[in-house]
């Protein structure tokens, strides 16, 4: 079945220590979002990819990073996690273009334990 | 005030209730609307996307209310496996998403 895969499911990391994660899709969509999101809160977007080109939303903080080396990867890298960066982090695709309706698909995150 | 606002809730209704949901946004230029459903400690999932002339999908119905700018779910006939959060999704141009915090829902018996 086509979807949206996240490894690993469960990370933990120590504070400061430099961590990774990663998603990927065989939808062939060509957007690829990272989301935040922590206990009753909204998922918050931290940056997306449509096709090669990367947008950071404003408030994203320096601390995370991404990397988009092909159509079906992306990645999530935090470079020094603090204990406020524990949370779950939702990868998301969507296809976009003319007559789609842009519908977005998660993967089943990804939850940062940050000790 | 928020971009996309929601009330938390938690809505606690009996089985075979309807219920309502509201979720107002503040871009008068946003085009594309959807509700998602996201189980406790689960990724969201597409519920239905809101078309401007209102849609239905079995016992759920969406509206979109562009003078007010808000957009509602009515849920009929609840269910127990309806207890979820559902989420409220506007985008701001074609593509970019915002999400509100989501409205808990709980069904009792």
């Amino acid at each position: 079945d086509a979807m949206v895969i996240q490894n690993p499911r469960y990370q933990v990391t120590q504070f400061g220590k430099p961590v990774t994660l990663s998603c990927s899709q065989t939808l062939n969509h060509n957007v690829m979002y990272w989301y935040q999101q922590k206990s009753s809160q909204a998922p918050k977007l931290l940056f997306h990819y449509y096709d090669k080109d990367f947008n950071n939303e404003a408030d994203t903080p320096d601390n995370f990073q991404s990397r988009r080396p092909n159509t079906s990867f992306c990645f999530l890298d935090i470079r020094s996690p603090g204990l406020g960066d524990a949370a779950m982090y939702l990868c998301a695709t969507s296809r976009v273009g003319q007559g789609t309706r842009n519908e977005q698909f998660f993967g089943p995150g990804t939850r940062l334990t940050v000790l | 005030r928020k971009e996309v606002e929601q009330d938390p809730g938690p809505f606690n209704v009996p089985e075979g209730a309807t219920v309502a949901f509201n979720c107002t946004y503040s871009n008068s230029a946003s085009q594309s609307f959807f509700w998602y459903r996201q189980d406790c400690r689960k990724e969201p999932k597409l519920l239905m996307s809101v078309y401007s002339s209102g849609n239905e999908d079995g016992r759920f119905t969406a509206q979109l209310n562009r003078a007010s700018q808000y957009i509602s779910l009515l849920i009929r006939d609840s269910k127990l496996s309806d207890s979820a959060t559902y989420l409220c999704v506007v985008y701001r141009g074609s593509y970019i998403p915002t999400f509100g915090r989501g409205t808990s829902l709980i069904v009792h018996p």
